[in-house]
This record gives structure tokens, sequence and C-alpha cells, in this order.
């Protein structure tokens, strides 16, 4: 059973561009969560997506961030016109139930740097 | 304000040295989660745990949910046990986790 996947791994943008990050959960895993740990800070929560549906996007700015989990594929995390300051660390972390109340297994993060 | 506090924030240990971290939080939550960051950067999951204690290896996590306390201890550490270590509530209320902002932890030969 593979583990959670993310990709790419590393991923260079010029102030402007776009992202997309994507996110496969591990077989079986309905939840997704997405986070982003700065340069040396700490893990912040952005969103919690269910298959189809955006369960709480309360850590996410509301502007130029977006996520999606379609019925098919990878979850995507998508920010538009990047600055400086997206530069981070981005994990997504799957699980079978609600976070709460099951382990998360986290994939290997997206290392974004904004030029 | 932080939900959740750990301590110390960094940590040197000679190997085979008893260490001891700590988490401190102020949401009410059903369980608590013990996170390891290599310095690669990869995140795993040590422990979930609601009550009493877990044990995995030389890894020991204990909680008292009424102090709003838990704790990591690791045994006859080793410096291949040198990483971050994060501590991880999910709110009873609410879909988010907190995390605490970490321990850098290095086990010296």
């Amino acid at each position: 059973n593979a583990g959670v996947m993310q990709n790419p791994r590393h991923l260079v943008r010029r102030r402007g561009q776009e992202a997309r990050l994507r996110c496969s959960p591990m077989k079986g895993h309905s939840h997704v969560y997405w986070y982003r740990q700065l340069p040396e800070e700490g893990l912040k929560f952005m969103v919690y997506l269910q298959k189809e549906n955006i369960i709480d996007e309360s850590g996410m700015p509301k502007e130029r961030f977006s996520a999606e989990f379609p019925k098919e594929g990878p979850s995507i995390l998508r920010i538009q016109q990047v600055v400086r300051g997206d530069s981070a660390a981005y994990f997504c972390a799957s699980s079978p139930l609600r976070g709460g109340f099951s382990e998360q297994y986290f994939g290997p993060g997206t290392r974004l740097t904004v030029t | 304000k932080n939900e959740v506090e750990q301590s110390p924030q960094n940590l040197t240990a000679q190997e085979g040295e008893f260490i001891t971290i700590n988490c401190s939080y102020s949401v009410g939550i059903s369980a608590l989660h013990w996170l390891q960051q290599h310095p690669g950067g990869g995140i795993v999951s040590l422990f979930m745990l609601s009550s009493g204690k877990k044990k995995h290896g030389r890894l020991i996590a204990t909680i008292n949910i009424q102090e709003k306390h838990s704790s990591l201890h690791i045994t006859a550490s080793h410096p291949r046990d040198s990483a971050v270590y994060i501590c991880a509530v999910p709110p009873n209320t609410g879909n988010q986790f907190y995390f605490g902002t970490g321990t850098s932890l290095t086990v010296i030969p």
C-alpha cells in the first residue's frame, strides 16, 4: 500500500506565476489535510477536504489560494500569483477517518520557492 | 495565544540518556498526536493517544486529559533519534489541528 504521494517535491516559481501542488492520499483514505510550514516555523493548518467537498478552509488565505479534492484524481492546492512570502514547505496528510479520531499519514511535502 | 505549548524548544543529549519532551494544550480534545520530523523534512506520526500511556519500542507517550498535558519519553536515546518532535491536537470543535512549535532534539554519540 503506497504511502501519501506529493508532487512535485520541489517547485520554483517566479513572482506572479501559479503554483499547483498535488497530493494523492493513501488508498482507502477519503480525508485530506493541507498544512504549510514556513521557514523556521511550525506547521499550520490550511484546509481539510473530503472527496468533492471542502469541509474547513479556515486556515487558508482568502485570496490566491484554493484547494480541491475531486471524485477522481489527487487533491490539488493551487496558489495564484505567488509572492515571496508563499515560499514554504506544503505538506498534505490523509486519514481514513476525520483527523481527530485516527492517525494522519503525511506526504513528503512540496518545497515551494518563489524567486 | 498558542493553543499548544511545547518544552523544551531545543534539547541536546548524550547517547543513552533518557529524554522527556512536554506538551501542554488549552483546548478540549479527544486525542493528541505526536509527530516526528526528520532532518530531511519528512513527517511521521508516532502516536495518537486519548488516555494513559502508549509504548513503541524505546518511545513512550503519556497523556493526562484532565491536566491537558502530554509527555513523550525516549529511553536509551540514539543519534538516529535526532529530529524535531511535534505535538498536535485536534480540538473537539472544528476540524483543524493545532501544532506545537516543535522540540529540536540532537543526540550526540
